[in-house]
Formats: C-alpha cells, sequence, structure tokens
C-alpha cells in the first residue's frame, strides 16, 4: 500500500531534549516536505526536498533540521525543543513536477508534539 | 500562488450533492486549482486538481468557470465521513517551489443525517 509513515504518532518532551520525528514514504517520490499546524494559522511548510541531498527552507524553518540522505527518509530534527513548537507535524511526498505540471501530496497521519 | 477565497462553513444533507465554491479570481495562465481535505486532525488527502477543463474522478468533480476565476467542488453523494476541512489551493506548476502548498482557513463542511 502506498503511505507516508510518519513516528511517533504522540510525542511529549521537555524544553531542550533533541527529539526527531521520521517519516518515510513507499512511493519513490522525489519531493518531499514537513509542514506544521497549528489552530488559526493552518498548514505552513517547515522544510522541503527537493530529491536526495536537496533540501531547503520552506517558511517557519527557525528552530528546525531536516536531512535528505535516502529518498525515501525525510526525518525532521528539533535540536532544542521549546514549547512554541508544540503543534502538530505532516510529512508529505510527492512525484515532483511531470510534464510541467505538479502532481498530487500525500500526507503522513501526522505526529501531534507537546513541548513543556 | 494566487490567494483563495472559501466560504468558512457549510452544511449538506447525507445523499446530497454538496457544492463547494472557491474563488481565485487573481489566477494566471500557469496555475492549477487543487482541492484538498482535512478529517478531524489526520493528514490532508488529494481529491481532485485541474487547469481549465472541468474533472472528474472516483471521489468529485471539479468545474472551474470558463474566466477561471472560480471553480466548485461537488461531491456528488454525500456521506457522513464527507464530513472534513475542504482546502481549495492554486498553485504554480513551475519554480523550485512547484511542490509546496499554500492553506487557507478552507471550509468546514458537515454532511447531517
Amino acid at each position: 500500500e502506498a503511505q507516508v509513515t510518519q513516528n511517533p504518532r504522540y510525542l511529549i518532551t521537555v524544553t531542550g531534549k533533541k527529539l526527531t520525528v521520521t517519516c518515510s514514504q513507499n512511493m519513490n517520490h522525489e519531493y518531499m516536505s514537513w509542514y506544521r499546524q497549528d489552530p488559526g494559522l493552518g498548514l505552513r511548510q517547515i522544510y522541503y526536498s527537493m530529491n536526495v541531498e536537496v533540501t531547503d527552507k520552506g517558511d517557519v524553518p527557525e528552530g528546525y533540521k531536516v536531512s535528505r540522505k535516502e529518498k525515501r527518509n525525510f526525518p525532521l530534527i528539533l535540536e532544542s525543543p521549546s514549547p512554541n513548537q508544540t503543534s502538530l507535524y505532516f510529512c508529505a511526498s510527492s512525484l515532483g513536477r511531470r510534464k510541467g505540471r505538479n502532481t498530487e501530496a500525500f500526507f503522513g497521519q501526522g505526529t501531534r508534539l507537546t513541548v513543556v | 500562488d494566487a490567494k483563495t477565497t472559501q466560504p468558512p462553513s457549510m452544511d449538506c444533507a447525507e445523499g446530497r450533492a454538496a457544492n463547494l465554491p472557491c474563488n481565485h479570481s487573481t489566477i494566471s495562465g500557469n496555475e492549477y486549482v487543487y482541492w484538498y481535505r482535512q478529517i478531524h486532525s489526520q493528514g490532508p488527502q488529494y481529491i481532485i486538481h485541474g487547469l481549465k477543463n472541468n474533472e472528474t474522478n472516483e471521489m468529485a468533480s471539479l468545474i472551474i468557470t470558463e474566466d477561471r476565476k472560480s471553480s466548485t467542488l461537488i461531491l456528488p453523494h454525500a456521506t457522513l465521513r464527507d464530513t472534513a476541512v475542504y482546502y481549495c489551493i492554486v498553485r504554480y506548476a513551475g519554480g523550485t517551489s512547484y511542490g509546496k502548498l499554500t492553506f487557507g482557513q478552507g471550509t468546514i463542511l458537515t454532511v447531517h443525517p
């Protein structure tokens, strides 16, 4: 089954304790990205990757890191989490551009992170 | 990407067609209209997209006006499981941010028994 898998689904952590949220897709997609969703602010892109070893900042990258060493994996790293990073996080993947048009994105089930 | 305007909420009776409007009056010629939905707090789910012509798939139909300034998503026979937030998104096909989705506030569709 084609899917994007995020882990963990729920996480409560303390300020300053480094954490990693994993994301894996089994569709051989080139493009992957991370979003956070907050009440009243909607979904906002944090980082994206157009292919292996190619990453770039989205709209709200501060406090986050990513890596893309393999095509299927795109982990989100919070080196020193703070309470303002409490949010619902989604990983997404897509084929990227084909014949001049964008392709649809597939989203993971989300990771609800609470930083206390 | 062009800005979109959607009503904040809509209701629909189960079994009836749900027609969700979207205004995108500043859309440019190479921008596509995409629809996604988000059920409760799950990951957004792709529904359909189009450029100029009307489109239909197993989930829905997309009607785009001739001037492309607005569109309507049609769920032909809404069920309770279609209760969700529906997002209309306009995306540019080129550039380096081609994969980015800019979500607005969407329309909360509530399907009633």
